[in-house]
């Protein structure tokens, strides 16, 4: 099992619909979770992080976080043509060396 | 103010050649990051700073590879002997804290093509 793991995707979403990005992970005592978005020949860019179970919103973003089903996803609402971008999930890896470890990215695509 | 700022944007280089690649994190802070992304992969971990130590040299592909910040600061990246499977964007990423499990801050990535 990989460590960090997402659908490559591309998926794809109507514009002001809402857009469901998923991601699990491995390691059981993992602490840290954070969402990056990427635009194309860009950096990676936070605009998530969460730490607790439950739900986090900032926006149109909400990070969601089931610790027990070693699952996090984010949700964007009233996705916008804007968001089209690969988003690449990352949680620290508590186990071995605390440091973060990405997923290959999600790649996602608003069709307006 | 600033963000973290890599150059060069790009470099090519001929098999064989060295190569260094520079990253001027944000000012004061503390940890300092190089991964490696491949083209359509997630970003991979080389090594980690705090400060001026080097805690974490675990992600270095190779003994070609070499990173230093010798006053806490600038970090720069050294590859020795490049081969065609070192092409690829390399990413530095500062901190403000010692921790290495807190949100990174990424500059926009040296692009290194291996002819």
């Amino acid at each position: 099992q990989k460590e960090v793991e997402q659908n490559s995707g591309p998926l794809s979403v109507p514009e002001g619909a809402i857009a469901s990005l998923n991601c699990t992970y491995s390691d059981r005592g993992s602490q840290s979770f954070f969402w990056y978005r990427q635009y194309s020949g860009k950096s990676p860019e936070l605009i998530m992080f969460i730490y607790s179970n439950g739900d986090k919103e900032d926006g149109r973003f909400t990070a969601q976080l089931n610790k027990a089903s070693q699952y996090v996803s984010l949700l964007i609402r009233d996705s916008q043509p804007s968001d089209s971008a690969t988003y690449l999930c990352a949680v620290n890896r508590v186990n071995r060396d605390d440091k973060i470890i990405f997923g290959k990215g999600t790649r996602l695509h608003i069709l307006p | 103010g600033a963000g973290v700022s890599q150059s060069p944007r790009y470099k090519v280089a001929k098999r064989g050649q060295d190569v260094a690649l520079r990253c001027d994190p944000i000012s004061g802070h503390v940890s300092l990051f190089w991964y490696q992304q491949a083209l359509g992969q997630g970003p991979e971990f080389l090594t980690y700073f705090q400060n001026e130590a080097q805690l974490d040299k675990s992600g270095l592909p190779s003994d070609r590879f070499f990173a230093e910040r010798p006053e806490g600061s600038v970090s720069t990246l050294k590859i020795q002997r490049t081969q065609q499977e070192d092409s690829a964007v390399y990413l530095c990423a500062s901190s403000p804290t010692g921790q290495r499990n807190s949100p990174l801050h990424f500059g926009n990535g040296t692009r290194l093509t291996v002819t």
